[in-house]
This record gives C-alpha cells, sequence and structure tokens, in this order.
C-alpha cells in the first residue's frame, strides 16, 4: 500500500489565489522531506528540502516566499504556493527516505493549474 | 556537472522483448545509492530497483534487473519479457551518502513505448 499520501491530487485555481499541498507520511517517521517540481516530459526538479521543525533549504532559483514549506510534524509537510500564477502550474511531488536509505517513496503527485 | 544522465529520450520495444536502458552517473563519493523509477502517465513515481554502491551483485527484481558498472560509473536498467504496462517515463536517480537527508538527483528520463 501506499507509505507517502499527497492531497489534493489536483487542483484548478484562479491567478492570485494560494494553495496548500500536503504531504503525509503514511507508515513512517520522516525528519526530511522534499519538494520536487517537474514540468511535461521533463525531468524532476528539486525546489526544497523540508527538515521537521526548522527552515527549509531552498535550492538556487526557487523563491522561499513564493513557495512557503512547512514541516510541522514528523508524517507531514505542506507546501503552499502563494499567489499563484499561470507560470506556476506544474506537478508538484513530494518524496521521503524510508525507514532505510535505500528506500525512497514519492508521493502521488498534486497537478496545479493556474488560470 | 550533471550526476545523472540518461541519454535515450525515448525507446519503442516490442512486447515481449528485453530492453536496456543507460543511465551513467557522476559522483565521487565512495557512499551511494543508485534507483530506478517508472512514472506512468498518472504521474506518480513507482519504484523498481535500488542498488547501493557496496552491493557486489546486480540488483534484480522480478523483470527488472540492474546493470551495475562501477569502474564506468554506469547502472543500466534491464526490462526483460516488456509488457504493453510498462509502457511509461523512466527515472535513473542516485543518492550520495547514507544520510537520510541527502537529496536524491534524478536524471531527465527515457520514455519506453511498448508496442504489441
Amino acid at each position: 500500500g501506499a507509505v507517502v499520501s499527497q492531497h489534493p491530487s489536483r487542483v484548478i485555481c484562479k491567478s492570485g489565489t494560494s494553495v496548500k499541498i500536503e504531504c503525509r507520511s503514511l507508515d513512517f517517521q520522516a525528519t526530511t522531506m522534499f519538494w520536487y517540481r517537474q514540468f511535461p516530459k521533463k525531468s524532476l526538479m528539486l525546489m526544497a528540502t523540508s527538515n521537521e521543525g526548522s527552515k527549509a533549504t531552498y535550492e538556487q532559483g526557487v523563491e522561499k516566499d513564493k513557495f512557503l514549506i512547512n514541516h510541522a510534524s514528523l508524517t507531514l509537510s505542506t507546501l503552499t504556493v502563494t499567489s499563484a500564477h499561470p507560470e506556476d502550474s506544474s506537478f508538484y511531488i513530494c518524496s521521503m527516505i524510508g525507514r532505510n536509505v535505500y528506500e525512497q517513496y514519492f508521493g502521488p503527485g498534486t497537478r496545479l493549474t493556474v488560470t | 556537472a550533471q550526476k545523472i544522465t540518461q541519454t535515450q529520450p525515448g525507446m519503442f520495444v516490442q512486447e515481449k522483448e528485453a530492453v536496456t536502458l543507460d543511465c551513467t552517473y557522476d559522483t565521487s563519493d565512495q557512499s551511494y545509492g543508485l534507483f530506478w523509477y517508472k512514472q506512468p502517465s498518472s504521474g506518480e513515481m513507482i519504484f523498481l530497483i535500488y542498488q547501493g554502491s557496496y552491493d557486489e551483485q546486480n540488483a534484480t527484481e522480478g523483470r527488472y534487473s540492474l546493470n551495475f558498472q562501477k569502474a564506468r560509473k554506469s547502472a543500466n536498467l534491464v526490462i526483460s519479457a516488456s509488457q504493453l504496462g510498462d509502457s511509461a517515463m523512466y527515472f535513473c536517480a542516485m543518492r550520495e551518502g547514507w544520510g537520510f537527508g541527502n537529496v536524491l538527483h534524478c536524471g531527465s528520463g527515457t520514455q519506453v513505448i511498448v508496442l504489441p
């Protein structure tokens, strides 16, 4: 069964609204979660590393005020796309390492469309 | 420099035949893990197989096997007896070190289409 859940799976929103995406670990505690963004037919681009109880580490070029990450507990990390614009339309996917370092799981992803 | 290189953007394979997906990696770490994922059109990333840098045997999982050539820094995925359901995007990925906070770097992917 799934070990990582992500909600919602699909969002269509108007430009200017904020969208929150939740990523939950169902089977283990994760001190670190990763947020990726994927454009159609492209690779996964790491946006940020989310650490429980501390500030996220953002990759170069990713606006931290635009993409707010909160890792409130060992099983939940949220990504909020603030004041979304059409160029933020993308597939957002979270990931975390499992109980062992040879396990890395991805959430099912969230497809965001901003009109 | 790219940490993971997948040189085949797309491939066609006949059903029931085997297919090899190329992957080379770049790292100066001695400890690392290599992963392959399948991404169907639904978007979910499905874990297929893992190879640790110290594993002497090539990893196998059912119809998937990883051809690990450490000196050449290659980790090709072999899918035997292809099925129509294998049509998907395939990503090779690497994580350096054994830390739980270490980043997984993904390649650009290979689109596989299995023909009946």
